[in-house]
């Protein structure tokens, strides 16, 4: 059983659309971190919320952090393909980091 | 300046045989953490160390598998009578220290045929 759960698993959309990625737990995080992966590289870190409620932008990416710290959202707008990759968020609890499965993203041009 | 290097980035091997990973994190970092990476899936939380000392092994799945790190630098991670369900790629990570960001590795991709 994952520590974090991201919805949805896969999604494929056209250049241009806008979407929303989830990041659900019943746990409480110090911090929550996303990160975007592509194929044969670790992971690099986008952003990191810290207070709940935070939102934090990144060009054109939006990052939430729930009120009881517990979830977040990542919003793309205008996707590229250039977006295309696995984005991961990763709860911060004692210390150490628990990542969640993933959401493969996949921008057609 | 240099990220944090694994070697090998490749390692097949077979079942029952010994493997040992190595990380090299970046300069200065004393948090270090090893993940393993299915296919599909996130990266599985396996060991942290902070110095020297294992700050949290709770990740390893079971006593074939250990880490050292024996100066607070490079760190090696061996796995003992590998099984094919041991095939991942494994993720090495450094952080200046535990709260800051994780700057991770390439990764070693171990095939256990």
């Amino acid at each position: 059983t994952q520590l974090l759960e991201q919805s949805p698993q896969f999604l494929s959309i056209q250049e241009g659309e806008n979407l929303t990625v989830y990041c659900n737990s019943s746990s409480v995080f110090s911090s929550l971190q996303w990160y975007r992966q592509e194929p044969g590289e670790g992971p690099v870190l986008l952003v990191t919320v810290v207070t709940g409620g935070e939102v934090k932008k990144l060009k054109r990416l939006t990052f939430q952090f729930g009120d009881a710290r517990k979830d977040s959202s990542l919003h793309i707008t205008a996707a590229q393909p250039g977006d295309t990759g696995l984005y991961l968020c990763a709860g911060a609890k004692n210390n150490d980091m628990r990542f969640g499965a993933g959401t493969r993203l996949t921008v057609k041009p | 300046g240099a990220g944090v290097s694994q070697t090998p980035s490749n390692k097949v091997t077979e079942k029952g045989k010994y493997v040992e990973l190595r990380c090299d994190p970046i300069s200065g970092h004393t948090a270090l953490y090893w993940y393993r990476q299915s296919l599909g899936q996130g990266p599985e939380f396996l060991i942290y160390f902070q110095g020297t000392g294992a700050a949290d092994d709770s990740g390893l799945p079971n006593d074939r598998f250990f880490a050292v790190r024996p100066e607070g630098s490079v760190s090696t991670l061996k796995i003992q009578r590998t099984e094919r369900g041991d095939s991942a790629v494994y993720l090495c990570a450094s952080s200046l220290n535990s709260y800051n960001e994780q700057f991770f590795g390439p990764g070693t991709r171990l095939t256990v045929l």
